[in-house]
C-alpha cells in the first residue's frame, strides 16, 4: 500500500543538538511539507518542496532546513538554532499543481522532546 | 497572511448527538478540506470541497463551501465513540500548495 513513512515516531534531543527527521513516500507524489503542531494549536507550514532538488521557506522556516534529493525523500533538520522544539511534526505530499492535487496525504508524526 | 478562524475549540457530547462546527476566513479560497487526527497519529482527509455551494457527504459526514467562499461548514450525525479526535479545517487560496489550517476542534464524545 502506499504512504507516507515518518522516522522515529518519538525522539529526545540535548539543547545544543541537530536531528534529523526522516520522511519517505511512495505515492508518487511531486510536492511535500512539513508542518510542526503544538497544542492548541493548528499546523504550521515549515517548508515544502514541489519538485526535487528545490523548496521554500514555509510560515515558521526559522531554526529549520530540508533537503529534496530524491523526489521520495524530504528529511527535515531541526537545528540547534530552533529555540522551541519540542512538538509534533508531520510530514505530508500531495500530487502537483492542479486544484484537485493539492490534497494532503500525512503520515503518522514524529514527536520530539527536548530535555 | 491568511487566517482561518476555526469553532468551537472544543466539544463534548453524548453518544447519538449531531455535531456541528465551522471555518470562517478573512479572504477567499478555492478549496476546503476537512481533516480528522486521531491522538499521536496525522490527520486523515475527510472531506474535499472545490465549488462554492458544494455539500459533499462521507457517511454520517457532511460538509458545505460557502456561497461567499469564506467559510466551511462539518457536521457530524448520530456520533459515536470513535469519532472521538481533533477535526481540522483547512483552506487553500490563491497560493499554490500553501493550505491555512483552522486551529482545531476537539471532539469527546460520551457513550
Amino acid at each position: 500500500d502506499g504512504g507516507i513513512t515518518q522516522s522515529p515516531k518519538y525522539l529526545f534531543r540535548k539543547e545544543g543538538q541537530n536531528v534529523t527527521l526522516s520522511c519517505e513516500q511512495n505515492l508518487n507524489h511531486d510536492a511535500m511539507y512539513w508542518y510542526r503542531q503544538d497544542p492548541g494549536q493548528g499546523l504550521r507550514l515549515i517548508y515544502y518542496s514541489q519538485i526535487v532538488n528545490d523548496f521554500q521557506k514555509g510560515d515558521i522556516a526559522e531554526g529549520y532546513s530540508v533537503s529534496r534529493e530524491k523526489k521520495e525523500s524530504f528529511p527535515l533538520t531541526v537545528t540547534s538554532a530552533q529555540k522551541n522544539p519540542t512538538a509534533f511534526y508531520l510530514c505530508a505530499s500531495s500530487k502537483g499543481s492542479s486544484s484537485g492535487a493539492n490534497v494532503l496525504t500525512f503520515g503518522a508524526g514524529s514527536r520530539l522532546t527536548v530535555l | 497572511g491568511q487566517q482561518l478562524n476555526q469553532s468551537p475549540q472544543s466539544m463534548f457530547i453524548q453518544e447519538g448527538e449531531d455535531v456541528s462546527m465551522n471555518c470562517t476566513s478573512s479572504s477567499i479560497f478555492n478549496t476546503w478540506l476537512w481533516y480528522k487526527q486521531d491522538p499521536g497519529e496525522g490527520p486523515v482527509l475527510l472531506i474535499a470541497l472545490y465549488k462554492a455551494g458544494e455539500l459533499t457527504s462521507n457517511g454520517r459526514l457532511t460538509a458545505q463551501f460557502g456561497i461567499t467562499r469564506k467559510d466551511s461548514f462539518l457536521n457530524i450525525s448520530a456520533s459515536i465513540p470513535s469519532d472521538v479526535g481533533i477535526y481540522f479545517c483547512a483552506g487553500r487560496g490563491t497560493s499554490y500548495g500553501k493550505l491555512t489550517f483552522g486551529q482545531g476542534t476537539i471532539l469527546t464524545v460520551h457513550p
